[in-house]
């Protein structure tokens, strides 16, 4: 079964970018919209953005002005630029298949298990 | 208005039936799915679309809609169900909606 896991820097600094990828495996990327969402400690789920293997995308509009989602088909993973950061950004991150199979559904299934980025100097 | 609303707790006894609800605009037109999140873990699916289960889910978890608002049932509450719950939908823009979590207490 396709599993997701989220690789990156667990550190940033204040006004630095964070940058995150996940790594598909068990089956392909290729046409299916991907998405990352957010929790901070104790706070509730948090969606970011989501791709599609074409590259077309969708931000959070909360978020968007700081967001770039990317994806590499040749090597099964999407990636994901928070530029600007500060401690509001401390969060666990999490990478997820999004399923849309019609307009008025839709869902996330599978999750990565979720990396937890610190934004402090 | 872009909100999913959700109570912030709910407790059942155990072997009871609960109800988790979220309300929203966006469900009047849009499906909500729910996900399960456990201490420490990743959330995991476990409605979706009018009333589905993904494999592995037990046939106690279902869902509903009216309106605005969508229910996730559990009957016959576990204790292994003691979780928080998030509703999940989209707005007519795209864009993705997460309620703000219920803490289910089975006692």
């Amino acid at each position: 079964q396709v599993q997701l896991q989220e690789s990156g820097p667990g550190l940033v600094k204040p006004s630095e970018t964070l940058s995150l990828t996940c790594t598909v495996s068990g089956g392909s990327i290729s046409s299916y919209y991907w998405s990352w969402i957010r929790q901070p400690a104790g706070k509730g789920l948090e969606w970011i953005g989501r791709i599609y293997t074409s590259g077309s995308t969708n931000y959070n509009p909360s978020l968007k002005s700081r967001v770039t989602m990317s994806v590499d088909t040749s090597k099964n993973q999407f990636s994901l630029k928070l530029s600007s950061v500060t401690a509001a950004d401390t969060a666990v991150y999490y990478c997820a298949r999004v399923r849309y199979p019609t307009y008025s559904s839709i869902w996330f299934d599978p999750w990565g298990q979720g990396t937890l980025v610190t934004v402090s100097s | 208005s872009s909100e999913l609303t959700q109570d912030p707790a709910v407790s059942v006894a155990l072997g009871q039936t609960v109800r988790i609800t979220c309300q929203g605009d966006s469900l009047r037109s849009y499906y909500a799915s729910w996900y399960q999140q456990k201490p420490g873990q990743a959330p995991v699916l476990v409605i979706y679309g009018k009333n589905n289960r993904p494999s592995g889910i037990p046939d106690r978890f279902s869902g509903s809609s009216s309106g605005n608002t969508a229910s996730l049932t559990i009957t016959g509450a576990q204790a292994e169900d003691e979780a928080d719950y998030y509703c999940n939908s989209r707005d007519s823009s795209g864009n993705h909606l997460f309620g703000g979590g219920t803490k289910l207490t089975v006692l």
